[in-house]
């Protein structure tokens, strides 16, 4: 069974502030992991995605994560963050066409 | 232009009626998605289908049905709807294993 856990529920961060969002997962075989945004009241959109090659992959507005097979993780990266990006941010994994989603972290940026 | 259409957006339905929540998706994507979003849950896997008629049961199936006979339609049906099927629910598409989800706005169902 893969798992994929997030461990902050709620972060918060002053616009221009770095953040790094925490992703880990649980299994046994190779697995594609991916980061997902949700504004509010909207569908979640496409970040970023990594299946092999080069340990960080580089997404959408500036955010970058990286996969660290030593520690199970996937964390993601924003070096300067700005107000709109204020949304509840998932990681997802999967080795064939189903996915697993964490339970969400929900990023606040404060002016 | 890459769209994920669900219909409708918000449906209240009393407990015991049939419920159907209809998704399509303009990409000709093959695999389509059904997923229920929950406070503190988020995103559970209901359906998954792989191409016309030919569907398969994701984590939380129960309760759930689905059909499929069209590339670019994908329909979840929830017949005798209960009150703990009151949830948000999302469809999805892509083009096979491992590619990119493209999501629907949702449908917020309240079963009364």
């Amino acid at each position: 069974t893969q798992t994929v856990s997030q461990s902050d529920a709620h972060v918060t961060v002053f616009e221009g502030d770095s953040v790094e969002l925490r992703c880990n997962y649980s299994y046994g075989g190779s697995i594609y992991l991916s980061w997902y945004i949700q504004h509010h009241g909207r569908g979640l959109q496409f970040l970023l995605k990594y299946y092999s090659g080069n340990p960080v992959v580089q997404g959408v507005n500036g955010f970058e994560a990286e996969f660290s097979k030593s520690d199970s993780s996937f964390h993601l990266r924003k070096a300067s963050v700005h107000w709109s990006d204020s949304a509840v941010y998932f990681c997802a994994g999967g080795s064939n066409a189903k996915l697993t989603f964490g339970k969400g972290t929900k990023l606040s940026v404060k002016s | 232009d890459m769209k994920v259409t669900q219909m409708p957006r918000y449906l209240i339905k009393r407990m015991g009626e049939n419920v159907l929540l209809e998704c399509g998706q303009d990409m000709s994507h093959e695999t389509m998605y059904w997923y229920r979003q929950d406070p503190g849950l988020g995103l559970q896997l209901i359906y998954i289908s792989y191409d016309v008629d030919s569907n398969s049961e994701g984590d939380i199936p129960k309760g759930y049905r689905v059909s499929r006979k069209k590339r670019e339609h994908f329909s979840l049906i929830l017949d005798s709807a209960k009150t703990n099927q009151t949830s948000v629910y999302f469809c999805a598409s892509s083009r096979g294993q491992a590619e990119t989800l493209y999501f629907g706005s949702g449908t917020r169902l309240t079963v009364l």
